[in-house]
């Protein structure tokens, strides 16, 4: 079973530049979970999805990200414009369901590395 | 509200030693769940166990245990005999178990380094 992917790995861009990722979950996994994690701190929940709809954005800075899952598979997360305190790593993970029936257990991509200067 | 807290920041133990990880949690569900991952260097979280807040059996899976107490609202992680590939850093989390999808809050982690 291959893996949740992620692309880039690490990007570097200077600030109010704009910048996307790309995140391909493993195959028949409904939700899709973007993770934004600062140095030294655990993920912090951007945006959540179930197959195609938002389940939970409450933490997602509207004004300058923006993330879309259009087929209910893959997922791309937008900043726009970049600021100096987006520099962070981006975790994309999913779960096989959600619901009580769900073990819970995400299955993390390796990141997508921002440096904003 | 619920935290998660993981006070120690960065333990450092020689090979062999054995070393707890603590996590300490805030909620006020009834109902939730408690996770352990680990973060290699490679950057991917790894999934290490799940319990939830009816069971408060103690796990035990190889070099691995977890003991979770209810009454101090902790759930700590013991590894037996480290070694080396352990290092990396742990997080603890908490989710809910009433809204239908996990919610997670992660802890701060706690970084581990096993020296040889």
């Amino acid at each position: 079973e291959a893996g949740v992917a992620q692309s880039p790995r690490y990007k570097i861009i200077e600030k109010r530049q704009s910048v996307a990722f790309w995140c391909n979950p493993i195959s028949g996994h409904a939700t899709l979970y973007w993770y934004q994690q600062i140095l030294g701190q655990g993920p912090k929940l951007l945006i959540q999805f179930q197959n195609n709809g938002v389940v939970d954005d409450s933490q997602l800075p509207k004004d300058r990200f923006s993330a879309e899952r259009l087929k209910g598979v893959d997922s791309t997360l937008k900043i726009q414009p970049a600021k100096l305190e987006d520099s962070a790593v981006y975790l994309c993970a999913s779960s096989r369901t959600s619901g009580r029936a769900s073990t819970g257990e995400l299955f993390f991509g390796e990141g997508s590395r921002l440096t904003v200067l | 509200a619920q935290k998660v807290t993981q006070a120690q920041t960065e333990i450092s133990v020689v090979e062999k030693e054995d070393v707890t990880l603590d996590c300490v949690y805030e909620t006020r569900d009834t109902t939730y769940y408690l996770f352990w991952y680990k973060q290699p260097p490679s950057g991917e979280l790894v999934f290490l166990i799940r319990r939830n807040s009816f069971d408060e059996q103690n796990e035990i899976s190889g070099r691995y245990s977890w003991n979770f107490q209810k009454s101090t609202s902790s759930f700590n992680f013991t590894i037996t005999a480290s070694q080396v590939v352990d290092s990396a850093v742990y997080f603890c989390a908490l989710s809910d178990g009433t809204s239908g999808t996990y919610k997670y809050i992660f802890g701060t982690g706690t970084r581990l380094k096993v020296l040889a």
